[in-house]
């Protein structure tokens, strides 16, 4: 049962334009949501937060939406660069947990 | 800098042979991950610890045991290789309990069991 989805396995964006990549999670449990970004042969590298008080936090050309009724949260990168081509997961957990679950990712290319 | 380091980048071992994957972070976080990466499976939880000697299962824990003893180290053990644990083995290790400033990852080891 996968608690945390990203239904669009890979996105193409030309460079300049907006990427919006999608995640829909099913446990109205989560309260706080992560978003990661991953180079090839790297560890996946923090990228920005929401916590379920919120529905919008920003952070230079990334900014995260949450639709609490929806299940659904989305990263908006504006403008897309080449170096943003990356896989990016979202991650969710719930109050009092260690643990985050995470999506199945979405390939992100850039063209320039 | 701080770091959350794996011992090895690539690794070929034999089926049914006993694989130590090491994890040393820096930052004195308590609680320590190793996820798995699969094409479309996205990252998956193996095992955590949340403190020396303290282990719990996460999602997908068959076939895999760890060790820390002390609580920079989290190891995890495949206790007999198989090729369905081929695998990016990731370690990620946190300071809070809920991880609310995120995971710091490492850069992960692609394992091949042949």
């Amino acid at each position: 049962d996968q608690q945390v989805k990203q239904n669009s396995p890979s996105l193409s964006v030309q460079e300049g334009r907006i990427s919006i990549l999608n995640c829909d999670y099913t446990n109205s449990m989560f309260d706080y949501f992560l978003w990661y970004k991953k180079y090839p042969a790297e560890g996946p590298t923090f990228l920005i937060s929401i916590s379920s008080i919120k529905d919008k936090n920003e952070d230079g050309r990334f900014t995260v939406f949450l639709n609490k009724s929806a299940k659904h949260l989305s990263l908006h990168i504006v403008p897309s660069q080449p170096g943003d081509s990356a896989v990016y997961f979202c991650a969710a957990s719930d109050s009092g947990t260690y643990k985050y679950i995470f999506g199945t990712g979405t390939r992100l290319k850039v063209l320039a | 800098d701080v770091k959350v380091t794996q011992s090895s980048r690539y690794l070929v071992k034999r089926t049914g042979e006993k694989v130590f994957l090491e994890c040393v972070q820096d930052m004195d976080h308590e609680n320590m991950f190793w996820y798995r990466q699969d094409p479309g499976l996205g990252l998956r939880l193996i095992y955590f610890s949340y403190d020396v000697k303290m282990k719990e299962k996460g999602d997908i824990p068959e076939g895999y045991s760890v060790s820390r003893e002390k609580k920079e180290r989290f190891s995890l053990i495949l206790e007999s290789a198989s090729t369905n644990q081929t695998s990016m083995y990731l370690c990620a290790s946190s300071f809070t309990g809920t991880g609310r400033d995120g995971y710091t990852f490492g850069s992960g080891t692609r394992l091949t069991v042949v």
